[in-house]
């Protein structure tokens, strides 16, 4: 079954740029969606089909995919950025969830 | 408001059972997809089991034969039946709204807060 592999954590300070990597050994041709969770909260969709924006979420978040390598882009990062970050595809044989990434706001 | 509200977690002892509700309101289930996901304390994300509009279910190969999932449209209301249960089925149990033209473009566009499940002697 597929893998999608994302760094277990890394760290930012305010103001700058945090990119998350989401690598998977497919050919890219399914879309990647991401989900931000904090600390005892559900998850919320932050991108969908790669890189579109729900409604009500910040422009500074962004999606692309290169390959088979789907990337979340913070930009200007805020303490309130601060969570778990989770990618996602729907496979024929079932959902694949990305091992999530702790994103901390130094 | 869409919404969606989880009940039915607590203790149950290995090789119980348990259902598991999401009450779904600001929408109709019966034109939607629905899904379980599960989140084992301190870990990641794992999907357990969805149903598609037309009442076809798939579910992951942890669960296949011990859980079922099902709904009462006319209650918009989604369950989870819970049988033979494990230790590593210890989690947080989210319900959520699938979206997407296709299978290969689904995902997750509402969840609920979470219902806790604890399976320990």
């Amino acid at each position: 079954s597929r893998v999608l592999t994302q760094p277990p954590s890394m760290s930012v300070a305010p103001g700058e740029t945090a990119t998350i990597a989401c690598g998977g050994n497919n050919d890219g041709s399914k879309s990647v969606h991401w989900y931000r969770q904090k600390p005892g909260q559900a998850p919320v969709l932050v991108i969908y089909y790669d890189s579109d924006r729900p409604s009500g979420i910040p422009e500074r978040i962004s999606g692309s995919k290169s390959g088979n390598t789907a990337t979340l882009t913070i930009s200007r990062v805020e303490a309130g950025d601060e969570a778990d970050y989770y990618c996602q595809v729907w496979e024929t044989s079932g959902v694949v969830f990305g091992g999530g990434t702790r994103l901390t706001v130094l | 408001e869409e919404q969606l509200v989880e009940s039915g977690g607590g203790l149950v002892q290995p090789g119980g059972s348990l259902r598991l509700s999401c009450a779904a309101s600001g929408f109709t289930i019966s034109r939607n997809y629905m899904s379980w996901v599960r989140q084992a304390p301190g870990e990641g994300l794992q999907w357990v089991s969805v149903i598609y509009s037309g009442g076809d279910t798939d579910y992951a190969a942890s669960v296949k034969g011990r859980f079922t999932i099902s709904r009462d449209t006319s209650k918009d209301t989604v369950f989870l039946q819970m049988n033979n249960v494990r230790t590593e089925d210890t989690a947080i149990y989210f319900c959520a709204r699938v979206t997407g033209p296709w299978l290969a473009e689904y995902y997750f566009d509402l969840w609920g807060k979470g219902t806790l499940v604890t399976v320990a002697s």
